[in-house]
């Protein structure tokens, strides 16, 4: 069975400040899918980026970046120069390319930024 | 906004008592997936729906249950509910339901069990 690890609960920083979101994945399939999802003090999950697991070059998009390494089986997030607005729980997920297609979450790090 | 509709959004009920979720995918999707968001058991998946068909289930409870219709909207039915079952139900839709397909979740549902 596959699981994803978030070892950090919660993450305060100060406005403008980088920061990273650790994620750790198992699994023992070779093609898998990994997903960063948002969720805002509204509730909402909000879909940030898929990866497959034979494509480990970094994404960049604006102030995100994601930096996957299967060597360690992480896919971890950085946001750089943070804002208010990056405050949410963020969530790392794993879904399988078989018949167990269902994501497979992480518990989530809530991310809080002071101004 | 992703496209996917839930209604209702909140929901106040009694236990033992039955409600109903409703969840209208992404035009175009024909995959349906239902979750449960509590704060001891985290995001946990229920059902995967594809098509009208059942096509894999999760950590759902027996007096659970749920169905995609024709026109691909979906309904999640809770019965004989208990306090433990109060979280937000979200439903997610993908394209082809494949592993490879994003799922995209709907504002969810909050259920209230007093």
């Amino acid at each position: 069975a596959q699981k994803v690890t978030q070892a950090q609960t919660e993450i305060s920083v100060v406005e403008k400040e980088d920061v990273t979101l650790d994620c750790v994945y198992e699994t023992r399939d070779t093609t898998y899918y990994l997903f960063w999802y948002k969720q805002p003090p509204s509730g909402e999950l909000v879909f940030l980026i898929r990866r497959n697991s034979f494509d480990e070059q970094n994404e960049i998009s604006g102030r995100y970046s994601w930096n996957f390494q299967k060597s360690t089986s992480s896919f971890n997030f950085t946001i750089t120069a943070s804002q208010v607005v990056d405050s949410a729980v963020y969530f790392c997920a794993l879904t399988l390319s078989g018949s167990a297609r269902q994501l497979t979450f992480g518990s989530g790090t809530q991310l809080t930024v002071l101004p | 906004d992703s496209g996917v509709t839930q209604t209702p959004k909140h929901l106040i009920t009694a236990t033992g008592q039955r409600v109903t979720l409703r969840c209208s995918p992404r035009s175009g999707d024909l995959s349906v997936y239902w979750y449960q968001q509590s704060l001891d058991q985290g995001l946990q998946f229920l059902i995967q729906y594809y098509n009208g068909e059942e096509r894999a289930k999760g950590n759902i409870l027996e007096r659970f249950s749920a169905q995609q219709f024709p026109d691909l909207h979906s309904e999640l039915n809770l019965s004989s509910l208990e306090l433990g079952d109060s979280a937000l139900y979200f439903c997610a839709s993908s394209a082809q339901g494949r592993g490879a397909d994003t799922q995209y979740f709907g504002p969810g549902t909050r259920l209230t069990v007093l």
